[in-house]
């Protein structure tokens, strides 16, 4: 089935300094890639949504020049955090959508990344 | 607004136990309905769905049943294993977007 691989799964990084996450799909092209974010204890938050070949699309209330959006190719999206602060801490994942004539096999998930923010 | 709510966990079971999750959302229009489940260390990866009313989703064991009076989508399975241990989360589709629910730990004891 469809991979996404998501890199780093972890990182601690200090405050003021920028992270930057990358999905790739493995086997398939993704021209649109979901970002989420969870909170310990909370929903998976959809926060923007990337597509290849022009801007990323926010959600209410994400900060667009925090939070970078590239998504350059079809098999890479990356996610940036600029100038992180300790409530950046959180799990980041990517995600997606199912491939055309793939529907029921759903959205396929990166790892996530573990991000801490000292 | 749109959102789903789920059993809070952590969620402790002994090794054959019957397993019970609630999910319960709010919708409008008629949503397709998902559980996920994440293992340790690991990505989401769907565990079933379903499209429509009275639909039941099924997958290794595990069952859910779209009911559109109770607005509920409850996990089940019979005969719980150790593998089953993993965050389990509720989910519907809207507007080509994923609304999760905050997720439920399921641990299983031998």
């Amino acid at each position: 089935g469809a991979v996404v691989s998501q890199h780093p799964s972890w990182v601690i990084c200090k405050s003021g300094t920028s992270v930057k996450i990358e999905c790739r799909s493995l086997d398939f092209q993704a021209t649109t890639m979901f970002w989420y974010r969870q909170f310990p204890k909370q929903s998976l938050m959809l926060m923007a949504t990337s597509n290849e070949g022009s801007k990323a699309t926010y959600e209410q209330g994400v900060e667009k020049d925090k939070f970078l959006i590239n998504h350059a190719s079809l098999t890479l999206s990356t996610l940036t955090v600029t100038s992180a602060h300790p409530e950046d801490s959180s799990f980041y994942i990517c995600s997606a959508p199912p491939r055309q004539g793939f529907e029921r096999d759903g959205y396929t998930f990166g790892s996530g990344t573990r991000l801490t923010v000292v | 607004g749109n959102s789903v709510t789920q059993m809070e966990g952590p969620v402790t079971l002994s090794e054959e136990a019957f397993l019970t999750i609630n999910c319960t959302y709010t919708a409008t229009g008629y949503p397709s309905l998902f559980w996920y489940v994440q293992y340790p260390g690991e990505g989401l990866q769907l565990l079933l769905k379903a499209t429509k009313a009275d639909d039941k989703g099924s997958n290794k064991g595990f069952e859910a049943t779209y009911r559109k009076e109770t607005t509920s989508f409850h996990l089940e399975k019979g005969s719980v294993q150790v593998s089953d241990s993993a965050v389990y989360f509720c989910a519907y589709s809207s507007a080509s977007k994923i609304i999760f629910g905050s997720g439920t730990r399921l641990s299983i004891r031998p």
